[in-house]
């Protein structure tokens, strides 16, 4: 059963810490999306990659986030130093571009990181 | 920029229907989505419809578009406690070239009441 994982799923750290969160896409799929959920701003879009490659990261505050993908099973979204306004749960989506971009939108989540900073 | 529209709540008692409605701006995005999301869960993909199509039905689900008024709706018939979840509207996928990315709504948590 091919399903996206997310590590942690919950972590709870102090103001100023860094704190990283780890995404093992589906294998085989080549396009990885970071979103963040909170009450007030909804599913918001930090980052994506393909084969790899950052795509979009407009999303993220650059000075505090960054995203890699160090190989093609692992996806991480680091925050340094975490803010308390950085509370809000993570998710990773993987999805397959076809050759030529063809591209239906069926994402596949992961449960989630829930990050609560104190 | 894209941006997709939904309201936040819906009540509905079990046995009836639910209609979830969402607006959308790019008319460019080949598919239209629904999502759901369950209770702790990430969401996950419950039906989407090709921009062509006014309408698709899939056992208790059907999805109504109106591209004209960019105007996006779904039905759920015989609504059940089971459906009680967050759902959301999303646009983008393309047949080719680049924009692979999905723009979500804010969701429509919906509560099923006996």
């Amino acid at each position: 059963d091919a399903r996206v994982t997310q590590t942690p799923r919950h972590k709870v750290t102090e103001m100023g810490q860094e704190v990283t969160m780890r995404c093992q896409p589906i294998l085989g799929h080549n396009t990885v999306f970071w979103y963040r959920q909170t009450m007030m701003q909804g599913l918001e879009l930090l980052a994506y990659f393909r084969n790899r490659a950052p795509l979009d990261d407009s999303g993220m505050p650059k000075d505090r986030f960054s995203a890699e993908m160090p190989d093609a099973t692992l996806a991480t979204l680091k925050i340094q130093p975490s803010e308390p306004r950085d509370s809000a749960v993570y998710f990773c989506a993987s999805g397959l571009v076809l050759s030529g971009g063809a591209f239906t939108g069926e994402l596949f989540f992961g449960e989630g990181s829930r990050l609560t900073v104190l | 920029g894209e941006d997709v529209e939904q309201s936040l709540f819906l009540s509905v008692r079990e046995g009836d229907s639910s209609v979830i409605n969402c607006t959308y701006t790019d008319s460019s995005s080949t598919y239209l989505y629904w999502y759901k999301q369950e209770p702790g869960a990430g969401l996950q993909l419950l039906t989407y419809i090709f921009s062509n199509m006014d309408m698709k039905q899939d056992q208790r689900l059907t999805v109504l578009l109106n591209k004209k008024d960019k105007h996006l709706s779904l039905r759920i018939a015989d609504t059940q406690t089971g459906d009680s979840a967050i759902y959301f509207c999303a646009e983008g996928g393309r047949l080719t070239g680049g924009g692979n990315k999905l723009t979500f709504g804010t969701g429509t948590q919906l509560k099923v009441e006996l």
